[in-house]
């Protein structure tokens, strides 16, 4: 079974400056998908953002964006920039089959 | 706001009792996936439907159980309700059996006493 592990249970950043989140994963798949997604307090599931494994080039969105390192099965996320709006849960997700979570990171964002 | 519905958003029962979640997934979409969420914990995968059948099953309980109807809702049974069973249980929806983005529901929230 595909496991993904989240090794930082809990981060914290300063506001405005960088934070990187880590993940890595266990498959013997070549195609699946990789995801990043934000549990706020309010508990809604928000997707960040995405990777295709067979995309070579990192996926980026305004301020969030990944290191995908196929061959080592790692996938972090950095966030720049950080804002008091970004601290919450953040949670790796890997999907081939169906969708495995890792335990997660909760970051916080200092003022 | 997802598109997906769940319902109720909150849940009190007792142990032993029975339970059942009902989701709505987004207009188009065929999978269905439930997942339970215990307190801090992470999101653990327990059963998905495609077009009414099951696909994937992950660590779901005997005393659990699910269905895809034919208009795409889901439900999911919780039975002989123990305290360990109190979490938020999540609903999501996407397009494809082979999931690209999943589309979360708001969660319902169970709390056993």
């Amino acid at each position: 079974a595909q496991t993904v592990t989240q090794s930082q249970p809990e981060m914290s950043v300063q506001e405005a400056e960088t934070v990187t989140l880590s993940c890595t994963y266990d498959t013997s798949e070549s195609d699946y998908y990789l995801f990043w997604y934000k549990q706020p307090p309010s508990r809604q599931m928000i997707l960040v953002i995405r990777q295709e494994a067979y995309k070579q080039q990192n996926a980026t969105e305004n301020r969030f964006s990944v290191n995908f390192q196929k061959a080592a099965k790692s996938f972090s996320l950095k966030i720049s920039d950080s804002q008091l709006g970004d601290a919450a849960m953040y949670f790796c997700a890997y999907s081939k089959n169906d969708m495995r979570f890792g335990a997660g990171t909760r970051l916080t964002v200092k003022p | 706001d997802s598109g997906v519905t769940q319902t109720p958003k909150h849940l009190i029962t007792a142990t032993g009792q029975r339970v059942t979640l009902r989701c709505s997934p987004r207009s188009g979409d065929l999978s269905v996936y439930w997942y339970q969420q215990s307190l801090d914990q992470g999101l653990q995968f327990l059963i998905q439907y495609y077009n009414g059948e099951e696909r994937a099953k992950g660590n779901i309980l005997e005393r659990f159980s699910a269905q895809q109807f034919p208009d795409l809702h889901s439900e999911l049974n919780l039975s002989s309700l123990e305290l360990g069973d109190s979490a938020l249980y999540f609903c999501a929806s996407s397009v494809l059996a082979d999931t690209g983005e999943l589309f979360f529901g708001e969660g319902s929230r169970l709390t056993v006493l």
